[in-house]
């Protein structure tokens, strides 16, 4: 059984530039939530969906920053004209259930340098 | 804004001690607490969801306690091993807020 799959795990882009960061939940999980973690700065929410919505997006920058879990293929989180805060590593999880009382499983993160 | 903190921020231990650290979390409108244990290069791994007061969960040499009244929760280590080695995350999660990672608790064991 897979765990969470993220690609790509390293992405470089110059300011402007758009950022599409994907997550594959595991097999059979229909929530996804997305963490940021800052250079030494720990994890911080951003954003949580389910299939084809957003339940819980109260942590995401309010420009340029979106979020999808389409009802076939990954969950996308989109970064529109980068700039170089936006430098960080970006995680998602996935869970089998509603809320934050079931675990959430993590994938390796996709470590994104802007320059 | 939630203040989830976590004590000490570093830890050194020797191989074969016995080690413990805290994570302080509000106890107000409180659902679950969350540990996790994060290697270098690698994914945070689930070790415990806990959410009654009182409870105790263990997985091999480690354990967890919950003290939901006073918003605190303590996470055990046995017999420290080399491999044990990584940072230590615990996450609360309270209505109305996702899930507020504290800062993390780094241990290191020598062998």
């Amino acid at each position: 059984n897979a765990g969470v799959m993220q690609n790509p795990r390293h992405l470089v882009r110059r300011r402007g530039q758009e950022a599409r960061l994907r997550c594959s939940p595991m097999k059979g999980h229909s929530h996804v939530y997305w963490y940021r973690q800052l250079p030494e700065e720990g994890l911080k929410f951003m954003v949580y969906l389910q299939k084809e919505n957003i339940i819980d997006e109260s942590g995401m920058p309010k420009e340029r920053f979106s979020a999808e879990f389409p009802k076939e293929g990954p969950s996308i989180l989109r970064i529109q004209q980068v700039v170089r805060g936006d430098s960080a590593a970006y995680f998602c999880a996935s869970g089998g259930l509603a809320g934050n009382t079931d675990t959430q499983y993590f994938g390796p993160g996709t470590r994104l340098t802007v320059l | 804004i939630l203040n989830v903190e976590q004590s000490p921020q570093s830890l050194h231990v020797q191989e074969g001690d016995s080690t413990n650290f805290t994570c302080s979390f509000p106890s107000s409108n409180f659902y679950a607490l969350h540990w996790y244990r994060w290697e270098t290069a690698k994914s945070p791994e689930a070790l415990f969801v806990m959410t009654l007061n009182g409870d105790e969960k263990k997985k091999g040499r480690i354990s967890a306690t919950l003290n939901t009244k006073e918003g605190y929760s303590y996470l055990y280590i046995k017999g420290s091993q080399p491999e044990d080695s990584a940072t230590y995350l615990c996450a609360s999660y309270n209505a109305g807020n996702m899930l507020t990672f504290g800062g993390g608790t780094r241990l290191m064991v020598k062998p």
